[in-house]
Order: structure tokens, then sequence, then C-alpha cells
């Protein structure tokens, strides 16, 4: 699996747009780009998943650079509730000689304040 | 909506002492998983399972660690001679099949050996 780097941390402002950059310039045709959050210790929740087209649902938009080497989470209106740890993780889906299982890095803490 | 559940939230064990981590998956996925947190670190990926058996281990999965499906309910994690450092929170996680994206995370059992 490709190996990604994200910022540390991050600080956004209550209701403004959160952008967090991920860097993942060895990523292979095949890998998708998967974003996860843990809220304070609790277990991680899935977020948005891409491949090479931009991609969004109600939690979050994920923008992917056209050479795929790096993406962008925006969160279009943080709230106090995102304060949390974003991870970006890249590799192949279940089922292509792979188990599924996901390789956390540190991620970027997104501090969101009023 | 369907959620994965962990019992028990926190566990103290005395060093040496056998521990079983229990996880209910969502009832129709097929892919199960245990990951762990050292306070402070990153989420570490411990093992898969699938159809009954071990797909994947890493090398955290030691021979005091065991993996069981016992019923078609739980999955659970055995420490066999739990040791200082097997302190951390334990997450169970679970997919629907080999092309989901999504893995569904419980919200974990803090173990503290003593």
């Amino acid at each position: 699996d490709a190996k990604t780097t994200q910022p540390t941390s991050m600080d956004c402002a209550e209701g403004r747009a959160a952008n967090l950059p991920c860097n993942h310039s060895t990523i292979s045709g095949n890998e998708y780009v998967y974003w996860y959050r843990q809220i304070h210790s609790q277990g991680p929740q899935y977020i948005i998943h891409g491949l090479k087209n931009n991609e969004t649902n109600e939690m979050a938009s994920l923008i992917i650079t056209e050479d795929r080497k790096s993406s962008t989470l925006i969160l279009p209106h943080a709230t106090l509730r995102d304060t949390a740890v974003y991870y970006c993780i890249v590799r192949v889906p279940s089922g292509s000689s792979n188990t599924g299982k996901l390789i956390f890095g540190q991620g970027t803490t997104l501090q969101v304040k009023p | 909506e369907p959620e994965v559940t962990q019992t028990p939230s926190h566990q103290v064990t005395q060093m040496g002492q056998e521990v079983i981590l229990r996880c209910v998956p969502i009832s129709n996925h097929l892919y199960f998983y245990w990951y762990r947190q050292i306070l402070g670190q990153k989420v570490e990926f411990l093992v898969s399972f699938y159809n009954n058996e071990i797909s994947e281990k890493s090398e955290i999965f030691d021979d005091q660690f065991s993996v069981e499906r016992p019923d078609g309910s739980n999955f659970t994690l055995k420490i066999r001679s739990t040791k200082l450092e097997d302190s951390a929170m334990y997450f169970c996680a679970s997919t629907l099949t080999s092309e989901s994206y999504e893995q569904y995370f419980g919200p974990g059992t803090r173990l503290t050996v003593t």
C-alpha cells in the first residue's frame, strides 16, 4: 500500500470549511484513497473514498488531483463535533488479493474552534 | 442503523492472566478485523478473519493471541498470558463483502494490564 503524508495538526473556525491535505505520491493505478476519522479514542469512522474522480457525500467532499499524487478532504461547514484525528489511507479494495486491512498513519488532528 | 458492539468497555487484568475480548459484528458481514491502539499512538492492524479462518495477521499477532468466531454472531480476541505492553484500546471491525469500501468499527475495549 502506498505511503501517505499528512500535516500533524490543523485548526479551523467553526462554520468554516476545513481542508485537510494528503500526499500519496507513490499511489498506483488500482489504489483507492480512503478517509477515516477518530473522535477522541472512539472507533475510527469511515468518511469517504475515491479513485480518481472527485467525490461528495453527506459528510464531506474528496478532491483528488489529476495525477492522483495528492488529495484534499473538505468538510464544508466544520462544527465542534468534527474535532478529531483524520486519516488518509491508500490501498487496493478488499478482494483484490487484499484482506481489507487498514494501515493507519498518524493522521491530522483537526481542532475546530468556536 | 446497525453497529458493531464490543464488551466489556474496560477490562482490568493482572499480568499473566488470560483475557477474552468480545465483539458482535454487523449481522450480515463476512469479514472481521481486530486492531489495537496503544495510548497516544496510531491504530495498528492485528488480524483479519474470513470464512472461519485467519486471512492475514500482523507481526504483533503472535502465539499469545488467537481469534475465534464460536457462533454466528460473536467474534473474540483472546490473549493467553497478558503483558504490561498489551495495555491498549482494542477495536473490532467488520465489512460486508470483499467489494466493501467501508469498515465499521466498534467502540473499543480498553484493556489495562497491571
